[in-house]
């Protein structure tokens, strides 16, 4: 099956610092997500980005399809960015996701 | 606004008990999902449907069985919770192709004492 790689696996930051983090992937995706998952265990939507750029606020995500990477950004981090990050994607036969395992950040004030 | 429910939200039961962990969704969503995940660690799939009637295994072979009687509904149930089953469980449920963007619950924190 496909591989899901997420880097680092450990961030820890500054508040107010940037912060990139990367999800290589093995295969051809037609689905890829970020999610935030809190504190409290519940997995957040941030994009839904098989290709392409989106932002949302301090948030941005590019997934480049045919190098087979994506990218999360987070600019003036906050402590409430504190948590898991997780890339999951989708191939096209699949019919189910691919988590990769995550990258914990921490931000301290 | 997508909405997805999961109940109960923590759970504390002995061992040998029959549990059900309910997960509903109102998005109409036919594709749905439960996950296993334990604290700290990547999330495992453990059951899938494709629609009311279809169930499939994950990835993680697992205890709990599941059914999908109702689109809207995919509860998981164990016959005998045992201490290896304390786990966090998510339910998701995801958009129909090409769009397949999942949701997830807010989680079930199992404890079996």
């Amino acid at each position: 099956g496909i591989q899901v790689e997420q880097s680092p696996p450990d961030l820890i930051l500054q508040e107010g610092a940037n912060s990139t983090l990367r999800c290589n992937f093995s295969d051809s995706v037609n689905n890829l997500q970020w999610f935030h998952q809190n504190p409290w265990g519940q997995l957040i939507n941030l994009f839904y980005i098989p290709s392409g750029t989106k932002q949302n606020g301090r948030l941005s995500a590019t997934t480049v399809a045919t190098e087979r990477y994506s990218l999360l950004y987070i600019s003036s981090s906050q402590t409430t960015d504190s948590g898991v990050y997780f890339c999951a994607v989708e191939t096209a036969n699949a019919g189910k996701s691919t988590f990769g395992d995550g990258t914990t950040l921490t931000v301290k004030p | 606004e997508a909405d997805i429910y999961q109940t109960p939200r923590y759970l504390v039961i002995g061992t040998g008990k029959k549990i059900t962990l309910e997960c509903s969704q109102t998005m109409g969503h036919d594709k749905m999902y439960w996950y296993q995940q334990d604290p700290g660690m990547e999330l495992h799939l453990i059951h899938y449907s494709y629609g009311v009637n279809s169930t499939e295994k994950g990835d993680l072979s697992s205890e709990s069985t599941v059914s999908r009687i109702r689109t809207e509904h995919f509860p998981l149930t164990l016959e005998s919770a045992r201490p290896s089953h304390t786990s966090q469980y998510l339910c998701a449920s995801s958009e129909p192709p090409p769009n397949t963007e999942a949701f997830f619950g807010q989680g079930t924190r199992l404890t079996v004492v």
